[in-house]
């Protein structure tokens, strides 16, 4: 799996978007961008993923550069209860790797007031 | 819609005690996991099941032994408990072997002294 690397930390204004950064420079060709969080306490929750398009969902946006060697998580007003861990994992899809979702350090996103 | 529901949410244990953590999801999900969180160590798969009657090791497998009798849950136990089992136990359920889609449970906090 391509090795991804994010901020430690981030801070956010309620009401504004926050853009969380990933980046996976040695992502193949084969490999999905997924991001997770994970909320104090709580068990990671899912949020979306993509190969080389654009996506979005009712959580959020994913933008992933052309060359797809960084991608950004945008949450378009973020929230209180937004603040978590968010992880940006890359790995190739389905097949019989159940499972093996490495989550890594992620980005602390801290919502204020 | 309860999703994952894990019993207990907080035990402590003595060494050499036995236990059993329980996991339950009316999602009809065919993929059942569980994890430990370890702090600094991210999330990493004990043992996985397939499907009802089936199941199978993951990273790190020594000390815990797991049953699927039931297709909706997957329990985990710790014959002998060690304070290296001390951690943060998450059990999850997926429709497929894809990578998005997993529901986590909200964990259970196991300490063992």
């Amino acid at each position: 799996d391509a090795k991804t690397t994010q901020p430690p930390s981030m801070d956010c204004a309620e009401g504004r978007a926050a853009n969380l950064p990933c980046n996976h420079s040695t992502i193949s060709g084969n490999e999905y961008v997924y991001w997770y969080r994970q909320i104090h306490s709580q068990g990671p929750q899912y949020i979306i993923h993509g190969l080389k398009n654009n996506e979005t969902n009712e959580m959020a946006s994913l933008i992933i550069t052309e060359d797809r060697k960084s991608s950004t998580l945008i949450l378009p007003h973020a929230t209180l209860r937004d603040t978590a861990v968010y992880y940006c994992i890359v790995r190739v899809r389905g097949g019989t790797s159940y499972g093996k979702l490495t989550f890594g350090q992620g980005t602390i996103l801290t919502v204020h007031p | 819609n309860a999703g994952v529901t894990q019993t207990p949410k907080f035990r402590v244990l003595k060494t050499g005690q036995s236990m059993t953590l329980l996991c339950a999801q009316d999602m009809n999900h065919e993929y059942m996991y569980w994890y430990r969180q370890d702090p600094g160590m991210g999330l990493r798969l004990i043992h996985y099941s397939v499907g009802e009657g089936t199941t199978a090791k993951g990273e790190v497998p020594d000390g815990y032994n797991v049953s699927r009798l039931k297709k909706q849950n997957f329990l985990l136990g710790l014959e002998s408990a060690a304070p290296s089992q001390t951690s943060v136990y998450f059990c999850a359920s997926s429709f497929s072997t894809d990578n998005y889609g997993y529901t986590f449970g909200s964990g259970t906090r196991l300490t063992v002294v």
